[in-house]
């Protein structure tokens, strides 16, 4: 029973397509995230949201627009697909005491921009 | 403008020894570390972390240390395992707040060889 899960696991698609990452929670978290794990591995955030408000939105592209239809959702829809959105996006929620600190991560979507 | 660095891309050290993952930072308002392993196709897990209250916080074989003037942290494990291949990632956060925001380190590839 997967705590965070995220949908699809891959996606190969052409440049100028739109597409969506759905990502659902189990765990009653409040908070949830979207990361960007680059060529350079490093695990850089994008956004956050806390009971469907917005909380934290990085320099990112306003072709990147996520949505929060309830708590236990943080889905990610990217408009006009570029080369540069190749990556692994992650999704993240992180709860209440007493592991208020700590993130769980879904498996992650693998994104390949031709 | 790296906040969280890990100098160490990769690392490999012999089964039943020490393997010691280091962790520098820049920012002096981060309060709280964490450390996270992430096998491949996964994503990643939490470990262990530690508050800039402490110096010190162990759990098993794993202990995380904490100089707060040198601005780094290390993850020791004792005794290393097979198991315990895979890729570290240090996280450092600022506040205690829905936007606290988690600043991830490039991660290093451990490697524990039978």
């Amino acid at each position: 029973d997967t705590a965070v899960s995220q949908t699809p696991k891959y996606l190969v698609t052409q440049m100028g397509n739109d597409k969506s990452i759905k990502c659902e929670q189990n765990l009653g978290h409040d908070t949830m995230y979207w990361y960007k794990q680059d060529s350079k591995k490093f695990l850089k955030i994008m956004f956050s949201y806390n009971n469907k408000e917005l909380i934290i939105n990085e320099t990112v592209p306003n072709r990147f627009s996520p949505k929060s239809p309830d708590k236990a959702h943080l889905n990610l829809h990217i408009n006009s697909l570029e080369l540069g959105d190749s990556a692994v996006y992650f999704c993240a929620s992180r709860g209440g005491y007493p592991a208020k600190n700590i993130q769980y991560f879904g498996a992650g979507t693998r994104l390949s921009v031709l | 403008d790296q906040q969280v660095k890990q100098n160490s891309p990769s690392l490999s050290v012999q089964e039943g020894r020490i393997s010691i993952l280091n962790c520098d930072y820049t920012n002096s308002m981060f309060d709280y570390f964490l450390w996270y392993k992430k096998y491949p196709a996964e994503g990643p897990t939490f470990l262990i972390s530690i508050s800039s209250i402490k110096d010190k916080n162990e759990d098993g074989r794993f202990t995380v240390f904490l100089n707060k003037s040198a601005k780094h942290l290390s993850l020791h494990i004792v005794p290393s395992q097979p198991g315990d291949s895979a890729v570290y990632f240090c996280a450092a956060s600022a506040g205690d707040n829905y936007g606290q925001n988690f600043v991830f380190g490039p991660g290093t590839r451990l490697s524990v060889l039978p």
